[in-house]
């Protein structure tokens, strides 16, 4: 099945920073979201983005499909950015499933 | 709209009991999943539906059974609890992926404990 690697694993930065996750998965896709665990455990819906770009307020995305990977950008990050963020796919082949990579887990420090 | 609905939010389980988690979902949304998150880890999938009448395992289904007799809901079974199911469990839906947008919606997640 399709494979999801994401990076880093942990990221640490001073309010205010910018940053850039990225998400690297091994097939095309028809389904790709970013989502944000906040310390309380709840998933919240980033962006649905199996292509192209999308921006909303702060943060913003990136997919190429034809490359396989995403990349999510965080600017000016507020503490409130803080958690692990999740990137979840759905392959071409086995569209049933949604594959989730390990996480990158950020934290901001005022 | 209420989305994704899990019931119940907390549950502490003895070592052997039984239990189901509940999972609605009020979309109308043909699949539907269930996953586990260990502390400090990703979510893996246990078991998928593609519709009702349809259910298929994902990567950890050992220890668990689902059913799927309406759309709308996709309860998880715990026959005999065991420590290691100790977990949160977050079910999840999206349209068939023949729709023209697939975007999944979690529910907020059951957190089990196993003693």
């Amino acid at each position: 099945g399709i494979q999801v690697e994401q990076s880093p694993p942990d990221l640490i930065l001073q309010e205010g920073a910018n940053s850039t996750l990225r998400c690297n998965f091994s097939d095309s896709v028809n389904n790709l979201q970013w989502f944000h665990q906040n310390p309380w455990g709840q998933l919240i819906n980033l962006f649905y983005i199996p292509s192209g770009t999308k921006q909303n307020g702060r943060l913003s995305a990136t997919t190429v499909a034809t490359e396989r990977y995403s990349l999510l950008y965080i600017s000016s990050s507020q503490t409130t950015d803080s958690g692990v963020y999740f990137c979840a796919v759905a392959g071409v082949q086995g569209a049933q499933k949604l594959v989730f990579g390990q996480g990158t887990r950020l934290t901001i420090n005022p | 709209n209420a989305g994704v609905t899990q019931t119940p939010k907390f549950r502490i389980l003895k070592i052997g009991q039984s239990m189901t988690l509940q999972c609605t979902q009020d979309m109308n949304h043909n699949y539907m999943y269930w996953y586990r998150q260990d502390p400090g880890m990703g979510l893996k999938l246990i078991y998928y539906s593609v519709g009702a009448g349809i259910t298929d395992k994902g990567e950890v289904p050992n220890g668990y059974n689902v059913s799927r007799s309406t759309t709308e809901d996709f309860p998880l079974r715990l026959e005999l609890a065991a420590p290691s199911q100790t977990s949160v469990y977050f079910c999840a839906s999206r349209p068939n992926h023949n729709r023209v947008k697939t975007e999944a919606f979690f529910g907020q997640g059951t957190r089990l404990t196993v003693v």
